[in-house]
C-alpha cells in the first residue's frame, strides 16, 4: 500500500518559519513528481508547489512564491517544504501528494494524511 | 475565487443521480485532462476519476466523468448515503503554470 507520511506542522507566529517533511515508507519517491497541496480550515484545496523526480523542475503557486521552498532528498526518500515569512493566511492542513505522470494526463494518485500548520500570535 | 468553477452543493434522494459541473477555460480544461477527488470530513482527498473519465481500481462504476470543451462533469448514479462528501475537480493551467482546483461541491443525500 502506498503511504505518505507528513510531519513538521505546528503553531508558529506570523513572520516565522517551519519545515515540513514527507516520507514514503513503501515506495521510492525518486520515480515521481511530488507536490504539496494545502487546505485552509473550511476551505477548498490549493496547490502549493511541485518538484520533479530529480529536482529538475520546480513550480510554486503565486501565493507562496518567494517564501516557500520545496526540495527533496531521494537518498532519504523524502520531500520537504521550507516555509518562511509565514502569514495568517498560510494556516492550513498541508498534504504531501504523489503525482502520476505516465499516461495521458497528470493527476494526484496518493495523498498523505496531512499536517496542520497554524500561524497565529 | 477558484480558477475552476463548481456549484457549492448538490443534493438528491437515495438512488437518484447527481451531476457536478466544473467550468474552466482554454488554458486548463480545454487543453488538459481533468481529475476528480472525493474528500470526507477530516480526511485526505482521494482520487476518484483521472484522465477525464477513468476510474482507479476499487472505485465504483457509479462514478463517471466526462468533458466537453472547457467544462467537465462528474456523475454519481444510484446515490448512497456513503457518497456524502466534498468533490473537487483539478487540472493544469498553462497560463498560470499551476495546478488548479475547483472550489469543491458538497454532495448531500436527502
Amino acid at each position: 500500500e502506498v503511504q505518505l507520511v507528513e510531519s513538521g506542522g505546528g503553531l508558529v507566529k506570523p513572520g516565522g518559519s517551519l519545515r515540513l517533511s514527507c516520507e514514503a515508507p513503501r515506495f521510492s519517491l525518486s520515480n515521481y513528481n511530488m507536490n504539496w497541496v494545502r487546505q485552509a480550515p473550511g476551505k477548498g484545496l490549493e496547490w502549493v508547489s511541485s518538484i520533479t523526480g530529480h529536482s529538475t523542475y520546480i513550480y510554486y503557486g503565486d501565493s507562496v512564491k518567494g517564501r516557500f521552498t520545496i526540495s527533496r532528498d531521494n537518498a532519504r526518500n523524502s520531500v520537504f517544504l521550507q516555509m518562511t515569512s509565514l502569514r495568517d493566511e498560510d494556516t492550513a492542513v498541508y498534504y504531501c501528494v504523489r503525482e502520476h505522470t505516465e499516461g495521458l494526463g497528470n493527476y494526484f494518485d496518493y495523498w498523505g494524511q496531512g499536517t496542520l500548520v497554524t500561524v497565529s500570535t | 475565487q477558484s480558477v475552476l468553477t463548481q456549484p457549492p452543493s448538490v443534493s438528491a434522494a437515495p438512488g437518484q443521480k447527481v451531476t457536478i459541473s466544473c467550468s474552466g477555460g482554454s488554458s486548463n480544461i480545454g487543453n488538459y485532462y481533468v481529475s476528480w477527488y472525493q474528500q470526507f470530513p477530516g480526511t485526505a482527498p482521494k482520487l476518484l476519476i483521472y484522465d477525464n473519465n477513468k476510474r482507479p481500481s476499487g472505485i465504483s462504476d457509479r462514478f463517471s466523468g466526462s468533458t466537453s470543451g472547457t467544462s467537465a462533469t462528474l456523475g454519481i448514479t444510484g446515490l448512497q448515503t456513503v457518497d456524502e462528501a466534498d468533490y473537487y475537480c483539478g487540472t493544469w493551467d498553462d497560463s498560470l503554470s499551476e495546478e488548479v482546483f475547483g472550489g469543491g461541491t458538497k454532495v448531500t443525500v436527502l
